[in-house]
C-alpha cells in the first residue's frame, strides 16, 4: 500500500525555536496532505489542508502565522511550528491523498507521526 | 457540527474472546463513516468503511454496520487475536471530495494470550 513517512518521528526542543516537521509521500504523488493535531486521549483534529502548489487551508482557531505549511511538490509538505511554547507540545500527524486510489476515506494515507515537547 | 464518540478505553481482552467497540455519530446530510486502525509505531491504516445506510463494511474478521436509525457505526470481531492490540479510531466525513475527516477519540485495545 501507498506510504507517508514523517521526520523526525520525536523532537525536543527549547521555548522560543521553530520546528519543522517533514511529511512525504513515498510512492505516490499527493496533491493534497492534511495536517492533524492529536492531544492525549483527545481525538485527531485537522489543522490545516495543504494542496500542492497553493495555500493551506487552515481550520477555525488555528493560527496560520503559527504554524506555517508548505507543500512545495507533489510528494513534500512541511508544518513549521514557529516560536514554539510549551502548549504547542503535541503529536503531529499528517495524511496524504492519492488522487488515484478510489472512494471515500481510502484515499487519505497517514503518516506515524510526530511527537513534539516544548521545553 | 459534526461529532463522533467512541467507547473510551483502554480496552483489555483475552485471545479468542468477542470485541465490540461501539462509536455514535453527530452530522449533517449523510456521511460516509470509517475505523480506523493505528498499530505500535505506524500511521492510521483504513481498516473498514460504509458509505450509506445499512452497509456493512468488513476487513480482517471486523464488521461494522451502518446504522442510521441509531446513527451508530460499532466495530466487531468474533475471536480477537494478540495481533490486533492496537488503537482503533472511528471517523466520518462528510465532504465527499473534500475528504475531511472528523475523528473519535480512539479506543486502545489489548488482547492478552
Amino acid at each position: 500500500g501507498a506510504v507517508v513517512s514523517q521526520h523526525p518521528s520525536w523532537v525536543i526542543c527549547k521555548s522560543g525555536t521553530s520546528v519543522k516537521i517533514e511529511c512525504r509521500s513515498l510512492d505516490f504523488q499527493a496533491t493534497t496532505m492534511f495536517w492533524y493535531r492529536q492531544f492525549p486521549k483527545q481525538s485527531l483534529m485537522l489543522m490545516a489542508t495543504s494542496n500542492e502548489g497553493s495555500k493551506a487551508t487552515y481550520e477555525q482557531g488555528v493560527e496560520k502565522d503559527k504554524f506555517l505549511i508548505n507543500h512545495a511538490s507533489l510528494t513534500l509538505s512541511t508544518l513549521t511550528v514557529t516560536s514554539a511554547h510549551p502548549e504547542d507540545s503535541s503529536f503531529y500527524i499528517c495524511s496524504a491523498r492519492d488522487p488515484l486510489a478510489g472512494g471515500p476515506g481510502n484515499e487519505q494515507f497517514f503518516g506515524p507521526g510526530t511527537r513534539l515537547t516544548v521545553l | 457540527g459534526d461529532s463522533v464518540t467512541q467507547m473510551e478505553g483502554p480496552v483489555t481482552l483475552s485471545e479468542e474472546a468477542f470485541l465490540t467497540i461501539n462509536c455514535t455519530y453527530t452530522a449533517t446530510g449523510y456521511p460516509s463513516l470509517f475505523w480506523y486502525v493505528q498499530y505500535p509505531g505506524e500511521g492510521l491504516q483504513l481498516l473498514l468503511k460504509a458509505t450509506k445506510a445499512d452497509d456493512k463494511g468488513s476487513n480482517k474478521g471486523f464488521e461494522a454496520t451502518y446504522r442510521k436509525e441509531t446513527t451508530s457505526f460499532h466495530l466487531e470481531k468474533g475471536s480477537v487475536q494478540v495481533s490486533d492490540s492496537a488503537v482503533y479510531f472511528c471517523a466520518l466525513s462528510t465532504n465527499f471530495g473534500n475528504e475531511k475527516l472528523t475523528f473519535g477519540t480512539g479506543t486502545r485495545l489489548t488482547i492478552i494470550p
